[in-house]
């Protein structure tokens, strides 16, 4: 049973990167794209990025000036950078496998974690 | 972007009764080419992820009771729930699949009365 796993840095300066790490476990990268996810309070769920094992990315338009997705699949790992955060990129993220993608939907969902821009 | 609204933003329904509620699209998720409508129904219980429930509109996940359907096509859709159980207390998202980017409505919360 595929599971994913957030790790992040909890606090993040206005103006700096943002930084998370999705480890997946039970199962392979293998031919899934995996997309990472974020909701802000009181906002819907938004869709940032997904990768694909091959290194094949996609962004939401409206964040894809600062985000960069990475895979490393000897680790079992991708990656999200998003550079430039204000306090509106306070939220839960989430990574996610995308089913019947890319263009999919997601299951599961890590945990997710909280990142507070903050000084 | 693809625009969903849900409907309404909470409701309150006894256990063992029937519980309905709504995801209005701003465009049509139909394709002509599989006759499929694009959208997925999500359940978060407090403290945890979004759990996948529905895809392809009312193909129920392996593993998700029965009691919860979805149903709809084209531009309005409806998750049901048969018999409101104490442990499906959560709020509820659909998310379209159509267009990027995919896209969520705001959700609705469900509570027991």
């Amino acid at each position: 049973q595929v599971q994913l796993q957030e790790s992040g840095p909890g606090l993040v300066k206005p103006s700096a990167t943002l930084s998370l790490t999705c480890t997946v476990s039970g199962g392979s990268l293998s031919n899934y794209y995996w997309s990472c996810l974020r909701q802000s309070a009181g906002k819907a769920l938004e869709w940032i990025g997904r990768i694909h094992k091959s290194g094949t990315t996609n962004y939401n338009p409206s964040l894809e000036s600062r985000v960069t997705m990475s895979v490393d699949a000897s680790k079992n790992q991708f990656s999200l950078q998003l550079r430039s955060v204000t306090a509106a990129d306070t939220a839960v993220y989430y990574c996610v496998r995308e089913i019947s993608g890319p263009l999919g939907w997601f299951d599961p969902w890590g945990q997710g974690t909280l990142v507070t821009v903050s000084s | 972007d693809v625009v969903l609204t849900q409907s309404p933003d909470s409701l309150a329904v006894s256990l063992g009764e029937r519980a309905s509620f709504n995801c209005k699209s701003s465009r049509i998720l139909l394709s002509t080419s599989n006759n499929k409508n694009y959208l997925a129904w999500y359940q978060r219980k407090p403290g945890q992820p979004p759990k996948l429930l529905i895809y392809w509109a009312s193909t129920r996940q392996s593993g998700v009771p029965d009691r919860f359907s979805g149903s709809g096509s084209g531009t309005d859709f409806t998750l049901t729930i048969s018999s409101l159980q104490a442990e499906d207390v959560a709020v509820y998202y659909c998310q379209q699949y159509y267009s990027t980017p995919q896209t969520f409505g705001q959700g609705t919360k469900v509570e027991i009365k």
